[in-house]
This record gives structure tokens, C-alpha cells and sequence, in this order.
């Protein structure tokens, strides 16, 4: 099956730094990735949705300046939360789709906190 | 804009009920995904429609994709506590490709 690795699990950092989180896809290329915010118990918001070797577009409400997404290669998009503060905290999960597949398949999530 | 309305959002039953989620929308989607997610961890797919009308069985997981694919439902036979979590569903737009997600429900299923 189509796997997604979401690195890191989880981070700590402190407020003002800035935190990259990184979604693979392992076994098949990933012509478009999302990112989605989950707050706890609720569902998933999309925040942008990347093309490969093209700007990611962002959904309403989402700062493109705070929420760095790079789309770089088939295998690889990564998001960077600049300048963290606490009300970023959050569990941001990733999710490919490519290869001729239909369906996008999910990362593990990444929880993050900024203390 | 595209939006998807589940219900209920949240649900506790005993094991061996039955139950069914509805996901509702007033736009037509090109394929719709159920998923289901542990606490700490992405969703994972559990199916997809794609054919208006379309009926999908997983073991004791029925799923309807309505005839204008506007619409689905998840129905589990005799939940049992490893059914319980967080099920959401997710619309691809037709013209974005963007998924698109319900507010999700949260099972608990008790022995």
C-alpha cells in the first residue's frame, strides 16, 4: 500500500523559534500534498495544498508567511511554522496522493508545542 | 465552497448496537473517503466511493454513496470497543481535487 512518513512525531520548542516538519512519500511519487491542522477532537482544516515544483496555495485564513510549505521534489514537502507561539500548538498531518492514485494517504502527524 | 456536514458528532453506544454515520452535502463530489483515526496518529483510509448509488462492505462497516454523490453513509453491525474513534469523511472536489472533510464523529463503543 501507498505510505506516508511524517517526521518529527512530535516537538517541543520554544515561542520565536522556528520548527520544519518534514512528509515523505516512500513508495510512490506525490505530485500533490496537503496539510491539514487538527485541534483535539476535531476534524481536520486544510491549511494549503502543494504541487510539485510549484507554490502551494493556502486556504483562507491561513498566514503563507507563518506556514512555510516547499514542495521540492515528488518524494518530499515540507512545512515550517516560523516564529512559533504557543496558540500554534497543534497535531499537523500531511497527506499525499500521486502515482495514480485516487486517494490521498495520510502521515502520522506531528504534534507540536511551543512553550 | 465545498462543505461536508457528519453527524452525529459524537456517539456512545454499548457493544453489539448498531450505528450509522451520515455525511451530507449540498455539492456533488467526485469520490468520497471514510477514515478512521486513533488519538496521535493520521487517518487511515478505511474506503472509497466513487459511483452514485455505489454499496461497499468492510467486514461489519457498510458504506452508501448516495445516487447525486452528494451524500454517504457508514453503518457498523454490532460495534464492538475496538470500533471506537474518530471516523471522518472526505469529499474530493470535482474541479480542486482538494480534500475535503466532515467535522468527524467520535465513537466509543463500551464493553
Amino acid at each position: 500500500g501507498a505510505v506516508v512518513s511524517q517526521h518529527p512525531s512530535w516537538v517541543i520548542c520554544k515561542s520565536g523559534t522556528s520548527v520544519k516538519i518534514e512528509c515523505r512519500s516512500l513508495d510512490f511519487q506525490a505530485t500533490t500534498m496537503f496539510w491539514y491542522r487538527q485541534f483535539p477532537k476535531q476534524s481536520l482544516m486544510l491549511m494549503a495544498t502543494s504541487n510539485e515544483g510549484s507554490k502551494a496555495t493556502y486556504e483562507q485564513g491561513v498566514e503563507k508567511d507563518k506556514f512555510l510549505i516547499n514542495h521540492a521534489s515528488l518524494t518530499l514537502s515540507t512545512l515550517t511554522v516560523t516564529s512559533a507561539h504557543p496558540e500554534d500548538s497543534s497535531f499537523y498531518i500531511c497527506s499525499a496522493r500521486g502515482g495514480g492514485l485516487t486517494e490521498a494517504f495520510f502521515g502520522q502527524g506531528t504534534r507540536l508545542t511551543v512553550v | 465552497t465545498q462543505l461536508l456536514e457528519q453527524s452525529p458528532q459524537f456517539l456512545s453506544i454499548q457493544e453489539g448496537e448498531n450505528l450509522t454515520v451520515y455525511c451530507n452535502s449540498s455539492s456533488v463530489f467526485s469520490s468520497l473517503q471514510w477514515y478512521r483515526q486513533e488519538p496521535g496518529e493520521g487517518p487511515v483510509l478505511l474506503v472509497t466511493v466513487v459511483t452514485g448509488g455505489e454499496v461497499k462492505k468492510l467486514k461489519r462497516l457498510t458504506f452508501q454513496f448516495g445516487d447525486a454523490r452528494k451524500d454517504s453513509s457508514l453503518h457498523i453491525t454490532a460495534a464492538q470497543p475496538g470500533d471506537t474513534g474518530l471516523y471522518l469523511c472526505a469529499g474530493a472536489g470535482s474541479n480542486t481535487g482538494k480534500l475535503i472533510f466532515g467535522q468527524g464523529t467520535t465513537l466509543q463503543v463500551k464493553p
